[in-house]
């Protein structure tokens, strides 16, 4: 049974740049939320996507932006990069209920902007 | 609005010592669920428990146990005889249910070091 899979592992770009992450939801989840999480911080939520939605979005900018797709696979978009966008981003999987479910996490993105 | 205050940035103890990471939560709702998770170097986040507000009851697992108490809104973590492994971050994490969808909100967390 595959857990959540996040691609790439690491990745460098410079200011102003435009950088899209992947994640693989473990099998049999339909949900999947993103967060960042800064050096020293917890994850902070930053969207959930559901049936091909966005959800739930957190307190992030519109240069942050996502997809789902068919297969409940997800992408992340950053654009316009700042210094400040450096940090771990994680995706979780969760199977759609009435909310509470228990997310998984992948491995997660380490992006750094240079 | 949720929030989740770990007030133990940092912990250090001797190895086959006992620790209890405290957790303090905020919520207007009646119905909302709590979750600790490990963070080791790796950076992978791994589920360790969740518990539902209607279920007070703790929970032993192992050399971990929870303590809910819905009067002190806490839900403290203790690991019994520590171990080296053991060292990493630990998050609290408050959700609630807000019109079936899923807002999850994490304290800051607690380092563990565990000193053989």
């Amino acid at each position: 049974d595959a857990g959540v899979t996040q691609s790439p592992t690491h990745l460098i770009k410079t200011r102003g740049q435009q950088v899209t992450l992947r994640c693989s939801p473990k099998s049999g989840h339909d949900t999947v939320s993103w967060y960042q999480q800064a050096l020293g911080q917890g994850p902070q939520f930053i969207f959930q996507y559901y049936e091909e939605e966005e959800r739930q979005r957190g307190n992030f900018p519109d240069r942050f932006s996502g997809h789902q797709f068919p297969n409940y696979s997800s992408e992340l978009n950053v654009n316009a990069l700042l210094l400040g966008d450096s940090a771990l981003y994680l995706c979780a999987s969760s199977l759609q209920n009435q909310g509470g479910e228990t997310q998984y996490f992948g491995p997660g993105t380490r992006l750094l902007v240079l | 609005a949720q929030k989740v205050t770990q007030a133990q940035t940092e912990i250090s103890v001797v190895e086959k010592e006992d620790v209890t990471l405290d957790c303090v939560y905020e919520t207007r709702d009646t119905t909302y669920y709590l979750f600790w998770y490990k963070q080791p170097p790796s950076g992978e986040l791994v589920f360790l428990i969740r518990r539902n507000s209607f279920d007070e009851q703790n929970e032993i697992s192992g050399r971990y146990s929870w303590n809910f108490q819905k009067s002190t809104s806490s839900f403290n973590f203790t690991i019994t005889a520590s171990q080296v492994v053991d060292s990493a971050v630990y998050f609290c994490a408050l959700s609630e249910a807000q019109g079936g969808y899923q807002k999850v909100t994490f304290g800051i967390g607690t380092k563990l070091q565990v000193i053989p």
